[in-house]
């Protein structure tokens, strides 16, 4: 069955610091990958989604997230946090085996931003 | 234009009671899905109506949960006798054609709280 790891749970970073936020995927077949994140008390919003083409994706917010096959990873970057990043990041695939569009999600990155 | 909306936005039920969770999705998206926010279990997929086909119930815990899609457009989930573990945030998207590419869009969702 399809997963997806998000290493870390916790992140922090300075404002102003690089976000590395860490996603991998276990599948033999890429799947779509999708980086959502989620403010408080708010619903899930797409920050950036890889399905075919350039494997260097950029979203909004100055995001951007790179697909390496070979390492089965999408991980998030931004190149300098600001404080209004922090909230709490989900990677997601959508499987291309199986009869419904369903999104597995990770079980989410909290990213803390410290003045 | 308007967003995936959901009511109530927080609801608080006694065990045993039955309740109704409300998702109106984008005016035009074929597809609609429900998930489930928790905290023992992160986000998980719930089920998905796509059109008039027959809906993928596989995500749904117990067959005390149910939900409906009227006219195409509305839907309700049902949970009978609701039990302490079915405390959780209950997320809606939808999306236009119900693709494995297409962005969900998600509601703000409802936070239910079974005492």
């Amino acid at each position: 069955a399809q997963s997806v790891t998000q290493l870390g749970s916790h992140v922090s970073v300075s404002e102003g610091a690089l976000v590395l936020l860490r996603c991998n995927y276990s599948s033999s077949v890429p799947p779509y990958l999708f980086w959502y994140v989620q403010y408080p008390n708010q619903g899930l919003q797409l920050l950036l989604k890889y399905t075919t083409g350039a494997t260097l994706v950029k979203g909004i917010n100055g995001f951007e997230a790179e697909f390496k096959k070979s390492e089965t990873s999408f991980h998030l970057t931004k190149p300098s946090a600001h404080m209004s990043d922090a909230a709490e990041y989900f990677c997601a695939v959508s499987p291309l085996r199986g009869a419904t569009n369903k999104l597995i999600f990770g079980t989410g990155t909290l990213l803390a931003v410290q003045p | 234009g308007a967003g995936v909306s959901q009511s109530p936005s927080n609801k608080v039920t006694e065990k045993g009671k039955d309740v109704e969770l409300r998702c109106d999705p984008i005016s035009g998206h074929t597809a609609l899905y429900w998930y489930r926010q928790s905290l023992g279990q992160g986000l998980e997929f719930l089920i998905y109506f796509q059109g008039n086909s027959a809906p993928d119930k596989s995500g749904l815990p117990s067959d005390r949960f149910s939900a409906e899609r009227t006219g195409g457009s509305v839907s309700t989930l049902t949970i009978q006798r609701t039990q302490q573990e079915d405390s959780a945030v209950y997320l809606c998207a939808s999306s236009p054609g119900g693709t494995r590419l297409e962005t969900q869009y998600f509601g703000p969702g409802t936070r239910l709280l079974v005492l």
